[in-house]
């Protein structure tokens, strides 16, 4: 048990719908990563928040939003789904900006869209 | 941002023999971080071994152990004594450096099979 903490664990919606994931990050963890994986695409990060800002930027498309509150959970927000949204989404996270700490991954959300 | 290649799609190893899996990576940075993870069926991605790239001994944890080539630009993982729980999905890693957030860059991993 990593300690990171991933709702939903299966998401089954449609086309043009919206869904919200959301990782709870180690306790004591302020980052947190999202990273999608799909069986072409290997694992892409999309987004680093730190202590609720955001840190850094990958390949996220424009439908998708994430956040980072105060309680230091974290959303991902991906909207008006297409097909090729259908992936496993982690979350990771580990204690600081930088350093040499690993980072530590949730059992992700698995995504389906039909 | 920084590459992480690796080359071999499918490995294939009897138990308690030995295999190397292989990583090269492109990077400009001369202080950075690599990893290996594991991904085992159930999709958990689970860390393997570390090596800070300033550091020139090579990374050891138990059975799993590293060679670092920096000047290659090389990171590949040796498996020791295989057994049946370390057929999974192999991931290296780069972790880049504060310009793109400290988050990893990963290669599209190497499938090992374990067999008896």
């Amino acid at each position: 048990d990593s300690g990171v903490t991933q709702t939903p664990k299966h998401l089954i919606t449609a086309t043009g719908q919206r869904v919200t994931l959301r990782c709870s990050p180690r306790s004591g963890d302020l980052s947190v990563y999202w990273y999608q994986q799909s069986l072409d695409q290997g694992l892409q990060f999309l987004i680093q928040y730190y202590n609720g800002e955001e840190r850094a930027k990958g390949n996220i498309l424009e439908r998708f939003s994430a956040q980072q509150f105060p309680d230091l959970h974290s959303e991902l927000n991906l909207s008006s789904l297409e097909l090729g949204d259908s992936a496993l989404y982690f979350c990771a996270s580990s204690g600081r900006a930088g350093g040499a700490g690993e980072l530590f991954f949730g059992e992700g959300s698995r995504l389906t869209v039909l | 941002a920084q590459t992480v290649t690796q080359s071999q799609p499918e490995m294939s190893v009897q138990e308690a023999e030995t295999v190397t899996l292989s990583c090269t990576y492109d990077t400009s940075e001369s202080d950075y971080y690599l990893f290996w993870y594991k991904q085992p069926p159930s999709r958990q991605m689970i860390l393997v071994i570390r090596q800070e790239a300033y550091k020139q001994q090579n990374a050891t944890e138990n059975r799993f152990s590293v060679n670092f080539q920096k000047a290659a630009k090389s990171f590949s993982l040796k498996i020791s004594d295989s057994q049946l729980g370390d057929a999974a999905m192999y991931f290296c890693a780069y972790r880049s450096g504060e310009d793109s957030g400290y988050a990893l860059n990963f290669g599209k991993g190497t499938s090992l099979l374990v067999t008896p």
